[in-house]
């Protein structure tokens, strides 16, 4: 089992320009989170996924961010219109239905995100 | 609001010694998980421990334990015998069942010295 899966581990991006952070949960789990941990700072919730829903946004910045988790393939976090203030790492973590705390509960390596 | 104060940024502390780490936290409910997490350079989330606050004992992970003050709302992290290995960035957090994500505290960058 190869864990939680995100790439691309850095990604260089200049003002204006997509960003695109992909995310495949662990094999079997069917909710994945996305997590931003601004430079010297703890991670902060962004947004809460199951497949073809999105179940709690609440942290998610209103404009440019929007995340989706389709029926196939991996999970889409997408920033458009990048700005300085995005340079962040961005963490992915996925657990397994019915779960409860944070049993099951894996993170991935994240992505650096250099907004230049 | 739910938050969580760390209020060392740095530590260090010599190998084989003993070293706490404090974290408080603000919640006005009954139910919740903690946790303490390691973020060593490869920034690579690991769990080190987990207490229900249910649970009056403190849980122990081998050389890791926790002190945990349901009234005082506070849950700090001792490591025995210090090893380099253990050198990381450690945050403390906590989640409600209903909603499943964590709240993170700023996290106490510990250093371990040869």
């Amino acid at each position: 089992n190869a864990g939680v899966m995100q790439n691309p581990r850095h990604l260089v991006r200049r003002r204006g320009q997509e960003a695109r952070l992909r995310c495949s949960p662990m094999k079997g789990h069917s909710h994945v989170y996305w997590y931003r941990q601004l430079p010297e700072e703890g991670l902060k919730f962004m947004v809460y996924l199951q497949k073809e829903n999105i179940i709690d946004e609440s942290g998610m910045p209103k404009e440019r961010f929007s995340a989706e988790f389709p029926k196939e393939g991996p999970s889409i976090l997408r920033i458009q219109q990048v700005v300085r203030g995005d340079s962040a790492a961005y963490f992915c973590a996925s657990s397994p239905a019915g779960t409860l705390g944070n049993y099951g509960y894996t993170f991935g390596s994240g992505t650096r995100l250099t907004v230049v | 609001a739910q938050t969580v104060t760390q209020s060392q940024p740095e530590m260090s502390v010599q190998e084989a010694e003993t070293v706490t780490l404090s974290c408080t936290y603000d919640t006005s409910e009954s139910n919740y998980y903690l946790f303490w997490y390691k973020q060593p350079p490869s920034r690579q989330m690991i769990l080190v421990i987990r207490q229900e606050a249910y649970k009056q004992q403190n849980a122990t992970e081998n050389r890791f334990s926790v002190n945990f003050q349901k009234a005082a709302k506070s849950f700090s992290l001792k490591i025995s015998d210090s090893q380099l290995g253990d050198t990381a960035m450690y945050f403390c957090a906590f989640m409600f069942p209903a909603s499943q994500n964590f709240v993170f505290g700023p996290g106490t960058r510990l250093s371990v010295l040869p």
